[in-house]
This record gives C-alpha cells, sequence and structure tokens, in this order.
C-alpha cells in the first residue's frame, strides 16, 4: 500500500483505557507528524519527529505519548483519557525541506466515552 | 513567528459560479506555500504549490499565485463542481519543516 497509513480508522475508549495508534509511510520521508483535528477548531499539531529531534506542542496533555521508533513508524499511545479528547488525529509525513509538501494519512476517528 | 490567514467560510456557491478563497500569510524569509483539501472523512491531500514569488500553481482547474508584495496565497476556480465540496486549507512552510496552517475554509457547491 502506498502512501501514509494509519491504524484503526476508528476507535471508541473508556477513560480508563490504554490504546495506541499507529502510523506508517514508506515514502523515505524523514519528518512524521501527530495533529489533532476537533470540529470547529483548527488543525492543532501535537508532535513532530526529525532526524531524532522530537518537538512538542507544549499544550498538549501528557495523557498522549508519542513514539518514533525509526523513520517509517509513528505512535499514540494514549491513557487515560478525557471526553474532550474525542477528535481526529491525523498522521503525516514529508522531507525536512521548505518546498516539499505535506503527505496525511485518512485518520483515526476517537471517540472517548 | 509565522501565520496563515483565510477568509471565514462557509462559502456556499452554486455550480458553476466563480471561486475565490482568501489567504494572507506573515513569514519571515521566503516560504513556500500551499493549499490543501480535505474531501469529507478523508485525510488532508495537496491541491497545489507554490515555492517561489510569482509562481503559479495548479491543479483541477484550481489556481494559486505567489504574490509577495501582498503576501498573498489567493486560491481561484473558474467554475466549481458539486464535486469540489470540501474543507480547503492554506499552508506554508519556511526554514523550518514545521509548516504553518490556516483555520481552513469550508466549501459547499449546491447543483
Amino acid at each position: 500500500e502506498t502512501g501514509v497509513t494509519q491504524t484503526p480508522r476508528h476507535l471508541v475508549m473508556g477513560m480508563t483505557n490504554k490504546k495506541s495508534l499507529k502510523c506508517e509511510q514508506h515514502l523515505g520521508h524523514n519528518a512524521m507528524y501527530w495533529y489533532k483535528q476537533s470540529a470547529k477548531k483548527p488543525l492543532e499539531l501535537m508532535f513532530v519527529y526529525s532526524l531524532e529531534e522530537r518537538v512538542e506542542n507544549n499544550s498538549v496533555p501528557s495523557r498522549f505519548s508519542p513514539e518514533c521508533p525509526n523513520s517509517s513508524h509513528l505512535f499514540l499511545h494514549l491513557h487515560t483519557l478525557q471526553p474532550e479528547d474525542s477528535a481526529l488525529y491525523l498522521c503525516a509525513s514529508s522531507y525536512r525541506d521548505r518546498g516539499h509538501e505535506q503527505y496525511f494519512g485518512p485518520g483515526t476517528r476517537l471517540t472517548v466515552t | 513567528g509565522n501565520s496563515v490567514t483565510q477568509m471565514e467560510g462557509p462559502v456556499t456557491l452554486s455550480e458553476e459560479a466563480f471561486l475565490t478563497i482568501n489567504c494572507t500569510y506573515t513569514a519571515t524569509g521566503y516560504p513556500s506555500l500551499f493549499w490543501y483539501v480535505q474531501y469529507p472523512g478523508e485525510g488532508l491531500q495537496l491541491l497545489l504549490k507554490a515555492t517561489k514569488a510569482d509562481d503559479k500553481g495548479s491543479n483541477k482547474g484550481f489556481e494559486a499565485t505567489y504574490r509577495k508584495e501582498t503576501t498573498s496565497f489567493h486560491l481561484e476556480k473558474g467554475s466549481v463542481q458539486v464535486s469540489d465540496s470540501a474543507v480547503y486549507f492554506c499552508a506554508l512552510k519556511g526554514g523550518s519543516y514545521i509548516p504553518t496552517f490556516g483555520r481552513g475554509t469550508s466549501l459547499i457547491v449546491h447543483p
């Protein structure tokens, strides 16, 4: 499969659960990103990994924990989430250079009950 | 820091109408500029881009010109279709590998 893939596509979890979102790209890109997309709100950058650097949005709660074991895989570990964390979580990848666009996955629709 | 400002939506048009979605930016240096589109239930995908001043990006009948003097990158299409209904995001990427996105503009096209 080409492009950026994300699993699962849909996830319903209780507030006490622990789950992980997975993202994979085989485009040779050297930067990977997690975004949160909520209704009526701007796209929110959560984390970026590139060439062993990690950039965090300081407003993201610690109940979200990213992991990037290699340049092709990215995880978002979730624990003790809140209902307001329900959103579409998008993964993206790109080359670092300014002229290169991002490639987005289809997203994981997360519902916290 | 960098910022992107898009017109508020939703933009509602009849089929075959002319479309303009305004985008202005603030950035240091010479960023690249992008328009992405998000169809319902999908992730964002690149629609077009321009990497230097006066470049015109085009794709699927959409166009945008990189205007450095007005710091703008307005999206236009001469005749929209119902299938163009989506959310459109303007974005820039400057010296950092972290892009800046606008808030998105929803387009609704009626038959």
